[in-house]
């Protein structure tokens, strides 16, 4: 069975950086996976952050990227603010027009 | 501007059958191209992808809950509609309708969702 990897937690410093991954329980994650990130806060709908690996969606400040990091997907928060401590979630397409989502990072800003 | 927005009960039985409508403004479900997709999130836990249907009819469903899920659309009111069969209180979550790219594979906008409780 596959399963998509992330971090339970996270904890980053307001202006710090931090990069949140997205893996898999065997083999690694490529750009055929078109990975992409989504942000969700409390009682919220989640928000499309990035696709396509490192495409940002609409209105999404460029202080988050993604890419390839290694065998895993990455979100990079560049000059984290209070208001990015969300759940992030990544999804990756497995071919045959189905998709797995990981389990989540949540991340905390302080 | 795409927009969806979901609808169905709040509350189900154990062993009922969950049926949820999906109603898309802003583009045509029988435009080439366009596809929706339903997700869910159980209280606390994340999401999980569960059907999609295209312009075409295609339909494409999660591995694990395929025999339980039944996708469908009207285009006629464009709507697109999920059937879950024997519900359990595990299914109890939120469920949301997205709009898939797929030229991209993913997802947006999403819907706000509907909280759907499983319970006797």
């Amino acid at each position: 069975q596959t399963v998509v990897t992330q971090e339970p937690s996270f904890s980053v410093s307001p202006g710090g950086t931090v990069t949140l991954t997205c893996g898999l329980n065997s083999g690694s994650v490529s750009t055929s996976y078109y990975p992409s990130w989504y942000q969700q806060t409390p009682g919220q709908a989640p928000r499309t952050l990035i696709y396509s690996t490192n495409t940002r969606s609409s209105g999404v400040p460029d202080r988050f990227s993604g890419s390839i990091v290694g065998n895993k997907a990455a979100l990079t928060i560049t000059g984290a603010q209070a208001d990015d401590e969300s759940d992030y979630y990544c999804v990756l397409y497995m071919g045959s027009g189905i998709w797995v989502f990981g389990g989540g990072t949540k991340l905390t800003v302080l | 501007q795409v927009t969806l927005r979901e609808s169905g009960p709040a509350l189900v039985k154990p062993t009922q059958t969950l049926t949820l409508t999906c109603t898309v403004s802003g583009v045509s479900l029988s435009a080439s191209g366009v596809c929706v997709s339903w997700i869910r999130q159980p209280p606390g836990k994340a999401l999980e992808w569960l059907a999609r249907i295209d312009w075409d009819d295609d339909k494409y469903y999660s591995t694990s809950l395929k025999t339980r899920l039944t996708i469908s659309k009207d285009t006629s009111k464009n709507q697109v509609v999920l059937s879950m069969t024997n519900m359990d209180p595990v299914d109890t979550a939120t469920y949301y309708c997205v709009r898939v790219y797929t030229s991209s594979c993913h997802f947006d906008p999403w819907g706000q969702g509907t909280l759907v409780t499983v319970s006797s």
